[in-house]
């Protein structure tokens, strides 16, 4: 199975700073690589797909670089509606699987 | 519109059985393959099973293999997860999803239904 290594796990922000988030696959899944926002009580929300691919409504604030096995999300001004917990995911084969996610807070 | 709502969790005792049910609409069902995910209550997500746009090919995580049955009925535009010989470790809110594109079984996931919670406990 592919471990998916998200880090941090948690971190602390403001409005408006710039946020980044990293994930580590144990081998190579190429861009197979999507993000997810969940907050609490609600599903995940598909953010990023194809490691950069900005789902549709997804503000540009939000981006993705990475291939193979570093990849990133990046929020570059952290907004109110942002603080949540993000997860990035594998989709290369099966079975699918998840990082343990990064919970942003507020400062 | 994508819309997936799932139904069908409760309280369970261990070794019991349960049988969850995804409805969904807004988009051909036929072509589609479909995914279960699990989380548990403060955890993170895991891969429950899969089953394919025709239903031809389902696939099971090692912890629900040889427990968990994934099913779909087309005309129906239903999705199922029949569970058996529940276990406390299977208590958490299990989500629906369907992946990007049609006719692929790998994909990223999206239009996530809004869970239905399964507590095992005695």
């Amino acid at each position: 199975d592919i471990q998916m290594t998200q880090s941090p796990s948690s971190l602390s922000a403001s409005v408006g700073d710039r946020v980044t988030i990293t994930c580590q696959a144990s081998q190579d899944v190429s861009n197979h690589l999507s993000w997810y926002q969940q907050k609490p009580g609600k599903a995940p929300k598909l953010l990023i797909y194809a490691a950069s691919d900005l789902d549709t409504g997804v503000p540009s604030r939000f981006s993705g670089s990475g291939s193979g096995t570093h990849f990133s999300l990046t929020i570059s001004s952290l907004q109110p509606e942002d603080f949540a917990t993000y997860f990035c995911h594998h989709y290369d084969n099966l079975p699918l699987t998840f990082g343990g996610g990064t919970k942003v807070e507020t400062k | 519109q994508v819309q997936l709502v799932e139904s069908g969790g409760g309280v369970v005792q261990p070794g019991r059985s349960l049988r969850l049910s995804c409805s969904a609409s807004g988009f051909t069902f036929s072509s589609y393959t479909m995914h279960w995910v699990r989380q548990a209550p403060g955890k993170g997500l895991e891969w429950v099973s899969s089953i394919s746009y025709d239903g031809s090919n389902k696939n099971y995580a090692d912890s629900v293999k040889g427990r968990f049955t994934t099913s779909r009925d087309i005309p129906k535009n239903t999705l199922f997860l029949q569970m058996n010989s529940l276990r406390t470790a299977d208590t958490a809110v299990y989500y629906c999803a369907r992946v990007g594109r049609s006719l692929r079984n790998f994909d990223w996931l999206m239009g996530w239904g809004q869970g239905t919670l399964v507590t095992v406990s005695s």
